[in-house]
């Protein structure tokens, strides 16, 4: 069983470009979380869903950010016009459908973006 | 969100326990008490988690307060490995997300 993958590991944008970072959750598992960690400082919630569904994005910035994870397929961050603030590690996180807060979340290795 | 409370930074020798405490003294009744930690460059591992009772898994134990106000995560026998940031949660039951606060960074000396 494939733990959470998380691509590109790194990425590169000149500022103004869109950034789109994926993650393919556990298999089985239907919960989402992104999660935001700027250089020397600790995780940031950014966004909580479900299939097809958001439940939580109040960690979102209001603009120019934007989440989804379809049905089918990996779940998508997707930065437009990037400014060198946005560079970070980007951490995606699963959790299986039943359990919630009783079980634990399974988190990938991250994309690293850097804006220049 | 239930905050936690940590020491920034502790010590330990190779081979030696290691006791990391974590305050929440606003924990609520179904706030599960999650430990997570992550070792440079590296995304975040789960380490353990409780409600109540004393939990053991093969990483680590968890002793957590009668009263639920603290609990300690312990390393039986540290290793150079264990060297990371360790994250003390409280997983909030009504919106199911883990909020990270700063953490305890663990130093094993050899």
């Amino acid at each position: 069983n494939a733990g959470v993958m998380q691509n590109p590991r790194h990425l590169v944008r000149r500022r103004g470009q869109e950034a789109r970072l994926r993650c393919s959750p556990m298999k089985g598992h239907s919960h989402v979380y992104w999660y935001r960690q700027l250089p020397e400082e600790g995780l940031k919630f950014m966004v909580y869903l479900q299939k097809e569904n958001i439940i939580d994005e109040s960690g979102m910035p209001k603009e120019r950010f934007s989440a989804e994870f379809p049905k089918e397929g990996p779940s998508i961050l997707r930065i437009q016009q990037v400014v060198r603030g946005d560079s970070a590690a980007y951490f995606c996180a699963s959790s299986p459908r039943t359990g919630g807060w009783n079980t634990e979340a399974f988190f990938g290795q991250g994309t690293r973006l850097t804006v220049v | 969100d239930a905050k936690t409370t940590q020491p920034n930074s502790m010590e330990s020798n190779e081979e030696e326990p290691v006791h990391l405490p974590c305050n929440h003294s606003t924990i609520s009744g179904t706030d599960y008490i999650h430990w997570y930690r992550q070792l440079p460059s590296q995304g975040p591992e789960y380490v353990i988690h409780g409600l109540t009772s004393n939990v053991n898994n093969r990483m680590a134990s968890l002793a957590i307060a009668e009263d639920r106000k603290s609990s300690t995560l312990i390393l039986h026998r540290a290793t150079l490995r264990d060297a990371a940031v360790y994250y003390c949660i409280l997983r909030d039951g009504a919106t199911n997300k883990l909020i990270f606060g700063t953490g305890t960074l663990l130093a094993v000396q050899p």
